[in-house]
């Protein structure tokens, strides 16, 4: 049973084209967050989501739009992708926004922009 | 803010010999500490954190870290290297105060290489 799941795994793509990654949590979680990490193992907050509604929007382009439909769910849409958005994308997932909640990782989608 | 640094980028261990790996941190208030380990091509795996109270604490794989205020240190450790331990480990603090809002601070990783 996979904890936090993401589709796809990889994805190749063309600079100017629109992208969406998915990610899943079956443990039951309030809380979502978005990272990336770059090509020197670099790991930085994207977004987080608690129940729907957005609490961390770091310093992130605006072409990125997180977007949860349930609590369960929370897809990463990126438009006009740049070379520079090549990287591994990282869905995690906590019980709440506490500051003891451990959070759960899923296993990634690189993503890589010709 | 919050920061995180490890200082070392890989540490080099024989399998058999205790290993540590180093963090230290910078918080306005009290910090909660944790460690992560990544597997090539998988995501980070949870390992141990500190709250409060016993400043050593253990974690999964017979993995601990103490917790050092006066040093702002909170040292990963394990007694006996494993090969199977290989992989990037990730120190990250989050600031006590107004942790509701404020994310997780991940340092840069440390690649540890046991070698048999």
């Amino acid at each position: 049973d996979t904890a936090v799941s993401q589709t796809p795994k990889y994805l190749v793509t063309q600079m100017g084209n629109d992208k969406s990654i998915k990610c899943e949590q079956n443990l039951g979680h309030d809380t979502m967050y978005w990272y990336k990490q770059d090509s020197k193992k670099f790991l930085k907050i994207m977004f987080s989501y608690n129940n729907k509604e957005l609490i961390i929007n770091e310093t992130v382009p605006n072409r990125f739009s997180p977007k949860s439909p349930d609590k369960a769910h929370l897809n990463l849409h990126i438009n006009s992708l740049e070379l520079g958005d090549s990287a591994v994308y990282f869905c995690a997932s906590s019980q709440g926004l506490g500051g003891t909640d451990t959070q759960y990782f899923g296993p990634g989608t690189r993503l890589t922009v010709l | 803010a919050q920061s995180v640094a490890q200082p070392e980028d890989q540490v080099n261990v024989a399998e058999g010999n205790p290993l540590t790996v180093k963090c230290t941190y910078s918080v306005s208030g009290n910090p909660y500490l944790f460690w992560y380990v990544q597997y090539p091509n998988r995501g980070l795996q949870f390992l141990l954190k500190y709250i409060t109270g016993d400043n050593l604490v253990k974690g999964s794989y017979g993995f601990e870290a103490e917790f050092n205020k006066s040093q702002t240190s909170f040292h990963l450790k394990k007694p006996s290297a494993l090969v199977s331990d290989s992989a990037l480990y990730f120190c990250a603090v989050r600031d006590k105060r107004g942790t509701g809002r404020r994310a997780l601070t991940f340092g840069s990783g440390t690649r540890l290489q046991v070698q048999p």
